[in-house]
C-alpha cells in the first residue's frame, strides 16, 4: 500500500543493464523530482539519484535515472554482483506535505 | 562528513513509549529538516513526520498523528522521536534522515534504531 508503485522484483546477469520503474501521481511525481534510494542488506539506505538524475558523489556513472510524467525509472548498466540490493524510489508529496516512498524493488544479480 | 548516530535498540512491552534519540554532526543542525522513517521486518520504507530544528515546526504523517511527537535540541544537535501506545506493529527500525542538501526526500541517514515491542 505505498503510495509510489514498483516492480516487488527485477534480475539480471552481471554486465547486463537493467531497468526499474516507478509510478506515482500529480501530487508526487507529476510536480517534483524523484529520488532513489539503495539498501544493501542489513544496512541504512542511502541516496543513489537525486533530482531525477543526478548522482551524488562517489556514485558509479553505472547509475542513472530518469522521468517523465508521472512516472520514473532507474537504470543501471554493467550489472555487478554488489548491486544486489534493495532499491526505493522517493519523490516529495505536495498534498502530505512529507515524502512518499516505493514499495522497494529487491534486485537479484544471477 | 555528515552523521547521524542514534540511540541503542531498544525492547518495549505493548502500551509502553520509545524514545529514540538522533545526534546530527558534520553540518549546521539547524540548516536542515530532520525525517524520521521506519521500516517493519521485510518491509519497504514508512515516512512518520518531520522537524525543523530552526523552528521547532513538525509534520506527522496522518498514521501517527496524536502519537508520535519530533522534538530536537539545538545546543546538542540532536533530534528526537517519541511514539506513544506501542503494539506489535510497531516493531520497525526507526531511522533520522536529514533533509532537503540534496534531496528533499533525505540525503544522509542515521544507522537505525530497532525497536522490538513484546509481551
Amino acid at each position: 500500500q505505498s503510495v509510489l508503485t514498483q516492480p516487488p522484483s527485477a534480475s539480471g546477469t552481471p554486465g547486463q543493464r537493467v531497468t526499474i520503474s516507478c509510478s506515482g501521481s500529480s501530487s508526487n511525481i507529476g510536480s517534483n523530482t524523484v529520488n532513489w534510494y539503495q539498501q544493501l542488506s542489513g544496512t541504512a539506505p542511502k541516496l543513489l539519484i537525486y533530482s531525477n538524475n543526478e548522482r551524488p558523489s562517489g556514485v558509479p556513472d553505472r547509475f542513472s535515472g530518469s522521468k517523465s510524467g508521472t512516472s520514473a525509472s532507474l537504470a543501471i548498466s554493467g550489472l555487478q554482483s554488489e548491486d544486489e540490493a534493495d532499491y526505493y524510489c522517493a519523490a516529495w508529496d505536495d498534498s502530505l506535505i512529507g515524502p512518499v516512498f516505493g514499495g522497494g524493488t529487491k534486485l537479484t544479480v544471477l | 562528513q555528515v552523521q547521524l548516530v542514534q540511540s541503542g535498540a531498544e525492547v518495549k512491552k505493548p502500551g509502553a513509549s520509545v524514545k529514540v534519540s538522533c545526534k546530527a554532526s558534520g553540518y549546521t543542525f539547524t540548516g536542515y529538516n530532520i525525517h524520521w522513517v521506519r521500516q517493519a521486518p521485510g518491509q519497504g520504507l514508512e515516512w512518520m513526520g518531520w522537524i525543523n530544528p530552526n523552528t521547532d515546526a513538525t509534520k506527522y504523517a496522518q498514521k501517527f498523528q496524536g502519537r508520535v511527537t519530533m522534538t530536537g535540541d539545538t545546543s546538542i544537535s540532536t533530534a528526537y522521536m517519541e511514539l506513544r501506545g506501542l503494539t506489535s506493529d510497531d516493531t520497525a527500525v526507526y531511522y533520522c534522515v536529514r533533509g532537503g542538501a540534496l534531496a528533499a526526500t533525505g540525503d544522509d541517514w542515521g544507522q537505525g534504531t530497532l525497536v522490538t515491542v513484546s509481551s
